[in-house]
């Protein structure tokens, strides 16, 4: 099956970038998913990819895709204490419907 | 502002005992889903459904049942709970399903659960 791998821990300082990567196994997946979990909460969708992209840029958010390596990014611009958080990478799975796999979790701690 | 609720947010109850989290969506959304989410942050997929009296089991097994009589409510039972079923379960939902283009899913708050 689908498989997601994220490394579980970053720490930055405030203002530096922050890059979350992530790596799948299944290269079907049409869209490619970033979700975010601040504590004590559910998942909020953060940003996505569409396959045939390479980049999404949104505001303070890039996503970078590489097709071939099986790699999706997230780059977070000045990285601000509110961004502290939990961020999933998430593909779906194949079928005709989908359902979203997610990694582990990259737990963003952001130091003043 | 997703429109999607979990009761109760917070459950301590003992081994045997039997509950229901409760899950409820105004959004019409036809597809529902329950993860289970580790102390350790990864989450599961134990149950989905696309649809009234539609239910399917995820990718993680799970003693845990599920209904769907109408669209907007998808509670999860435990007939009898463990310690083993400690965690926080995520109820979500989506229009599309991530396949296709606005395919988000929608998350509640999520339900703790200790089982001691």
């Amino acid at each position: 099956g689908e498989d997601v791998e994220q490394s579980l821990f970053l720490s930055v300082r405030e203002g530096d970038s922050s890059v979350i990567n992530c790596t799948y196994t299944d290269s079907s997946s049409t869209y490619l998913y970033w979700y975010k979990q601040e504590p004590g909460a559910g998942l909020q969708l953060l940003t996505y990819i569409f396959s045939n992209m390479d980049m999404k840029q949104d505001q303070r958010l890039t996503v970078l895709l590489n097709k071939k390596d099986k790699h999706l990014s997230l780059r977070i611009a000045d990285t601000q204490t509110g961004d502290s958080a939990i961020y999933f990478c998430a593909v779906h799975s194949g079928g005709s419907q989908g359902n979203l796999i997610f990694g582990k979790g990259t737990k963003l701690s952001v130091k003043p | 502002e997703a429109d999607i609720y979990q009761t109760p947010r917070y459950l301590v109850i003992g081994t045997g005992k039997k509950i229901t989290l409760e899950c409820s969506q105004t959004m019409g959304h036809d597809k529902m889903y329950w993860y289970q989410q580790d102390p350790g942050m990864e989450l599961h997929l134990i149950h989905y459904s696309y649809g009234v009296n539609s239910t399917e089991k995820g990718d993680l097994s799970s003693e845990s049942t599920v209904s769907r009589i109408r669209t907007e409510h998808f509670p999860l039972t435990l007939e009898s709970a463990r310690p083993s079923h400690t965690s926080q379960y995520l109820c979500a939902s989506s229009e599309y399903g991530p396949k296709r283009a606005g395919g988000e899913l929608f998350f509640g708050e999520g339900s703790r659960l200790t089982v001691l």
